[in-house]
């Protein structure tokens, strides 16, 4: 899994699988959780995003769960495509007076296999 | 609705040459960032600018300057460039008026410094 701050996993997986892209954060006044999706030679892509007061949330095809108590963060893809091959990047703020300053992980690398 | 523009898409300067890499959104958001992405690693925020005439520093603002000329436009600035700031940079607001914290990044700028 990938820690706010470490090297860049990797995840394969066949089409029609699902994905599972792991995040831990280390500040828990983090109050707000973002998951990105960067294709190469372009800019992250907002994907789905939660806030603190909230265990779970869906959206197509993609499900962000968050442990406050172990500080972790996940981002489910089902039935994964090829067009979801991309590096995936989750970012916490951590509220407050950080005007909304972002706070990114180095990022996992999805390979969705035809 | 363009969303977030970036202007060069890439560059390549010899060091100690000067230049101002432009941005520009047409969503109406107070907040506007400027990251830089290097290689295997996640987004680090160079300088931010939480409204019309306020900037702030951010995490590795050593070597830059920026300028918010207007409520859509957030410039950054290399004085004398310098190998270590061979990057992509990319500029990015924030959804302060539906108040989701979610933030839209542009196409970046990729600059080499030689």
């Amino acid at each position: 899994g990938e820690s706010v701050g470490l090297h860049l996993p990797t995840l394969s997986v066949q089409e029609g699988d699902n994905s599972i892209i792991n995040c831990a954060y280390s500040n828990s006044a983090s109050d707000y959780f973002i998951w990105y999706k960067q294709e190469s030679g372009k800019g992250p892509q907002f994907i789905i995003d939660i806030r603190s007061n909230m265990d779970k949330r869906q959206g197509q095809r993609v499900t962000v769960l968050l442990n406050k108590t172990v500080k972790h963060l996940s981002l489910q893809i089902a039935a994964t495509q090829p067009g979801d091959s991309a590096v995936y990047f989750c970012a916490e703020n951590a509220g407050g007076t950080s005007y909304g300053k972002l706070t990114f992980g180095q990022g996992t690398i999805l390979t969705v296999h035809p | 609705n363009a969303g977030v523009t970036q202007t060069p898409k890439f560059q390549v300067l010899k060091t100690g040459q000067s230049m101002t890499l432009q941005c520009a959104q047409d969503m109406n958001h107070n907040s506007m960032y400027w990251y830089r992405q290097d290689p295997g690693m996640g987004l680090r925020l160079i300088y931010y600018s939480a409204s019309e005439g306020t900037t702030d520093k951010g995490e590795v603002p050593n070597g830059y300057n920026v300028s918010r000329l207007n409520k859509r436009e957030f410039s950054l600035r290399l004085e004398s460039a310098a190998p270590s700031q061979t990057s992509v940079y990319f500029c990015a607001s924030r959804d302060d008026i539906l108040h989701t914290d979610t933030q839209y990044f542009g196409p970046g700028t990729r600059l080499t410094v030689l």
